[in-house]
């Protein structure tokens, strides 16, 4: 069953490092996003993307964030800078209409900023 | 703006017993509801998703039902096993005259089913 998969499962970074999470959506997918979670509290959305653009974002994305598909098959968000506070488990996502727009999450990325 | 809430934050059955977990949303105006499964330290499980014309979806043991107008939805798990034990999330996509992309997350069931 095609599912999404992301790199590194774990990321230790210093604070001002900039850190690259990698995702790979399903294949015949359109519509890719990502979501962050800090322990104990909600799942958040960071951002989505369609046709090689955002088509939105949350006030949690700021000039910090950027994302990317550098080619057909990955898609990346890259924080520049990062800070104690961006410590979270940071998921992809990605759907597409024929599934009515059902959104499939990959594994996660467990980013940890010292 | 829009907010999830579940009900409870935490439940414990034991083995075989039916049981309902809740939410419920603030705004009516949603393009579809999602269901997922989140074990400890791990991904999310979408294990359903009703669209907003829909009224319920099963999946096996899993029945989602979707009340917009109340703003309410339910997920009923039949027969729980052990290894049915993790935290169940409830998420919206709102709809504003055109569908936004980002899922509202609601703060989760842990539930834990007894041998």
């Amino acid at each position: 069953e095609p599912e999404v998969t992301q790199t590194p499962s774990h990321q230790v970074t210093q604070m001002g490092q900039e850190v690259i999470l990698r995702c790979v959506p399903i294949s015949n997918h359109l519509y890719f996003y990502w979501y962050r979670q800090i322990l104990g509290q909600k799942v958040e959305f960071l951002v989505s993307f369609y046709n090689n653009e955002i088509s939105e974002k949350s006030e949690i994305f700021d000039d910090q964030f950027s994302v990317e598909r550098p080619d057909g098959s990955n898609f990346t968000l890259k924080i520049r800078s990062t800070k104690l506070e961006d410590s979270a488990m940071y998921f992809c996502a990605s759907s597409e209409p024929r599934d009515g727009y059902e959104q499939y999450f990959g594994p996660g990325t467990r980013l940890t900023v010292t | 703006k829009q907010e999830v809430t579940q009900i409870p934050a935490a439940l414990s059955v034991p083995e075989g017993e039916n049981l309902v977990l809740n939410c419920s949303f603030t705004d009516s105006a949603i393009y579809n509801l999602q269901w997922f499964r989140q074990d400890p330290g791990k991904g999310l499980t979408s294990l359903l998703l009703i669209q907003s014309s829909q009224r319920e979806q099963t999946s096996g043991r899993l029945n989602a039902s979707l009340d917009k107008s109340s703003g309410r939805s339910t997920l009923y798990i039949a027969a729980s096993q052990p290894g049915d034990s993790a935290t169940y999330l409830c998420a919206v996509r709102d709809y504003y005259g055109g569908a936004t992309n980002k899922l509202i997350f609601g703060t989760g069931t842990l539930l834990a089913v007894q041998p």
